[in-house]
């Protein structure tokens, strides 16, 4: 079936260090989203992006939608503590049945103390 | 309640049993999906309704697993005859705006370990 390969799996980085993540796929997507998932809890929406090369932001969170529509990155900037945690990306198919969304691996954000 | 809420949070059973996970949407949410999540991986859909309706169950690994909405707004997992592979995280998302697809809110989620 279709996936999404996000990279990279893991990262550990410093207090205030900028991060960059991306997700690919060998299918064109609708819609590019972006999740992060703190332990014990479900995946919360972070950025939404519905249209080929479309930038959008969220505070430190900029995310873009590749022009091809088979890609996606999100960039963290000046990270905080609070940004540990597991983000995903998802997206939906053109031409499927209704609004089937599918989710990445996940990219495990560390900060070092 | 404010946000989407998933019972029981932790349920242990033996291989064999017979399991039911609820899921309570956000009021007004006409969307509901469910999605399983195992250790270290993303979410693997399951079976989304829109309404009363599945409109889309191709998730489903095997006639063992059965969901409901039987009044478009509460729904039920069911999982028959369980095994220890069912064991994972049971997530179900709830979304009102079908025109923006994506834009899912998740509950805490149903913790199933099957020994």
């Amino acid at each position: 079936g279709q996936q999404l390969n996000q990279s990279p799996q893991s990262m550990f980085i410093q207090e205030g260090e900028d991060v960059s993540m991306n997700c690919t796929s060998s299918s064109i997507f609708n819609t590019w989203l972006w999740y992060k998932q703190d332990p014990g809890e479900g995946p919360v929406l972070l950025i939404a992006l519905y249209k080929a090369g479309e930038l959008t932001s969220n505070g430190r969170l900029t995310a873009q939608f590749g022009t091809t529509r088979k890609d996606s990155f999100l960039n963290i900037s000046a990270s905080i503590p609070s940004d540990v945690g597991i983000y995903f990306c998802a997206g939906q198919l053109p031409g499927n049945r209704d609004d089937k969304i599918i989710f990445g691996k996940g990219t495990r954000l560390h900060i070092l103390p | 309640g404010a946000g989407v809420s998933q019972t029981p949070s932790n349920k242990v059973t033996e291989k064999g049993k017979y399991v039911e996970l609820r899921c309570d949407p956000i009021s007004g949410h006409t969307a509901l999906y469910w999605y399983r999540q195992s250790l270290g991986q993303g979410p693997e859909f399951l079976i989304y309704f829109q309404g009363t309706g599945a409109a889309d169950d191709s998730g489903l690994p095997n006639d063992r697993f059965f969901a409901v909405r039987p009044e478009g707004s509460v729904s039920t997992l069911k999982i028959q005859r369980t095994e220890r592979g069912d064991s994972a995280v049971y997530l179900c998302a709830s979304s009102a705006l079908a025109g923006r697809t994506g834009e899912l809110f998740f509950g805490e989620g149903s913790r199933l370990t099957v020994l």
